[in-house]
Formats: structure tokens, sequence, C-alpha cells
């Protein structure tokens, strides 16, 4: 059974601070991970994704790692701001038919002044 | 953020009621998604439509029934829903129905079942 796995629940942090939330994934075949963030009430939104070959990826302050060895994932964020709160959800797609993600259940940011 | 456009943001409905959920996309994708997000779970996929043709239903209840009237249009139709079916519900397209086309998530319906 495809399943991803987030750690921690969730976190708080203060303004400025850096942190690292973490997603262990036993899909497969692999096709990619993705991490969205989805502020409260709204959708989630793309911040990066990653092939089989990618180990690192990054989009401003966030830079997400993967190791396929391992089946896991990380995404690391820099100098954080207020509007990083949210919840971070990391997703992975199978190589087979169609677009079938299989969602983790997200790690939820609280960024204090 | 306005890709995929969601109404009504939020609906209280009864049981008995019938209500349509609406969700347009202006991104010229071919496959358009509905998910149910329920709190502390994660997002489960509901239904999907490539080319407006249905392609999954992941053993959703018939109490829920999707309609596709063109690629940029989908409705999830609610009739005698239960209070356990309160939960944000997500419209989500992409370019084509393969893995590696990014999904792109509309705001969501907050709906609530009295």
């Amino acid at each position: 059974k495809n399943q991803v796995e987030q750690s921690p629940q969730s976190l708080i942090i203060l303004e400025g601070k850096n942190c690292t939330l973490q997603c262990n994934y036993t899909v497969s075949p692999f096709s990619n991970l993705r991490w969205y963030k989805q502020d409260t009430g709204r959708g989630p939104v793309s911040l990066t994704i990653m092939t089989f070959s990618e180990n690192t990826k990054s989009n401003g302050r966030y830079t997400a790692t993967l190791d396929a060895d391992t089946k896991q994932s990380s995404l690391h964020i820099t100098a954080s701001q207020l509007s990083d709160s949210a919840s971070y959800i990391c997703v992975v797609s199978a190589d087979n038919a169609g677009n079938m993600l299989t969602f983790g259940g997200g790690t939820r940011l609280m960024v204090k002044p | 953020e306005t890709g995929v456009t969601q109404t009504p943001r939020h609906l209280v409905m009864g049981m008995t009621n019938k209500k349509s959920l609406k969700c347009e996309q202006h991104l010229g994708h071919n496959a358009m998604y509905w998910y149910k997000q329920s709190a502390k779970k994660p997002l489960e996929l509901m239904f999907v439509y490539s080319l407006e043709e249905r392609v999954e239903n992941n053993s959703v209840p018939s109490r829920f029934s999707p309609e596709c009237p063109n690629s940029s249009h989908l409705f999830l139709h609610l009739h005698t829903l239960q209070p356990e079916d309160s939960a944000l519900y997500l419209c989500a397209s992409s370019q084509e129905y393969i893995a590696a086309d990014t999904q792109y998530f509309g705001p969501g319906t907050r709906l609530t079942v009295l």
C-alpha cells in the first residue's frame, strides 16, 4: 500500500529561525515527489518537484532534498517569516497510469514573532 | 492564484438538501480532480476527469455525483449528505492526466452538513 508519513505533525518556531520538515514514503514505482504549502482556508500550492535523479531543489528560502534509496525527503526553510505559517504537505506520484497522488498528513508550521 | 476558482467558498446545508459545488479552471488543462480534506486527515481523491471522461472513482458514496460538461468546468452535486461529509472540498486541474504534471488547486469549498 502506498503511504506517505510526515513528521513532525506540528512545529512552532520563532521568526528568523530555520527548520526542517521530514517525509518518508513507500510509493512504488516512484515518479516524483512534491512539497505543497497550504495556507489556512486555501488550496495547496506547489513549492518544489523532484524526480528520481534529483536530490535537491530550491525555491527561494525553501530547499527540498530527496534520497530515493532510503525513500526520504526533507523540506528546509531558511530564515523563517510569519508568512511561512501554513501546512506543508509531502505528495508522491507513482509511475503508473494516471496522476494519482499519495498525500502525507502534513506538518502544521507556526512562526511566531 | 486565480487559475482555478471554486464557488461557493462556504456552504451550510441540511441532510435533506440538494446543492452543487462548482469548479472552473482558466489554465487550458485537460484533467480535473475533486478531493475531500477532512480535519487532521490527508487529502482524499474522490473523482478524476480526463478530457471530460471520468477515469477514477475512488469508492465515493453515490450521494456525491460529479459532472464535467467541458474541460474547463467541474461540478460536484450533493444530496442527502451526512454530518461526517463536512469537510473542505478541493478542486484541482493538471495539463494532462500524467504523473509528471503538477496539479493546481482551487481555494476550496468549506462544507458544513447539519
